[in-house]
């Protein structure tokens, strides 16, 4: 089993609706968790840290859940430049070792 | 601020020969991580250095990959020899050593084929 699992996608979705997506972990021990962006042919870049209260950082909203071992992002009024895959990362330990999930390819439809 | 350098960009080798990929960090930062990246898949980490020692190289497969990292800044990662399913894109990141945020900075990458 994967330690971080997320649906590969594609979410295909016409610009302006919204979108959600979900990833699970296995490893009860992980401490931090992020979502990163990354476009095609391009590196990843963080998007948000995820805090188990929930964060919203403009249009993008993250939420945690430890008792279940889920991590969610949901991306309101999606805009074609938010086309990309979005990689869920959790890390554990002060050696900040992360461990991404196999990405969610999204593209958003004009 | 000058990102994550990496060279080359891509890469084309046959099986069984060698290869070498260069990576400079953003300055001052003292971790140093090498991933991997098969397509269709998130980057898997191979190696990862604070300054010029070994933090964790449990997914370096040894009996081809090597990486180092002597002065501390600029990192190698060797593939000797290589074989087809090291194709991938191997990707250089960087973070501050105190950095809690999760935050690491990548490079562009090394697109490696292997005929």
């Amino acid at each position: 089993r994967k330690e971080v699992e997320q649906d590969p996608g594609p979410f295909n979705v016409p610009e302006g609706a919204t979108v959600a997506f979900n990833c699970t972990y296995s490893n009860s021990a992980s401490q931090s968790f992020f979502w990163y962006r990354q476009d095609c042919r391009k590196e990843p870049k963080l998007l948000m840290s995820v805090y188990s209260s929930g964060n919203e950082d403009g249009r993008f909203t993250a939420q945690l859940n430890r008792a279940s071992q889920y991590i969610s992002l949901l991306i309101r009024d999606s805009k074609l430049s938010d086309s990309a895959t979005y990689l869920c990362v959790v890390a554990r330990g002060g050696a900040q070792k992360l461990v991404f999930g196999q990405g969610t390819r999204l593209t958003i439809n004009p | 601020e000058a990102g994550v350098a990496q060279s080359p960009r891509y890469k084309i080798i046959e099986k069984r020969q060698s290869v070498a990929f260069w990576c400079n960090p953003i300055s001052g930062h003292a971790t140093l991580y090498w991933y991997q990246q098969i397509l269709g898949q998130g980057p898997k980490l191979l190696i990862q250095f604070q300054n010029n020692g070994v933090v964790d190289d449990s997914q370096l497969p040894k009996d081809r990959f090597s990486a180092e990292r002597l002065k501390g800044v600029d990192s190698t990662l060797k593939i000797q020899p290589a074989k087809l399913e090291d194709s991938a894109v191997y990707l250089c990141a960087s973070s501050l050593v105190t950095s809690g945020s999760g935050e690491q900075f990548f490079g562009p990458g090394t697109r490696l084929t292997v005929l």
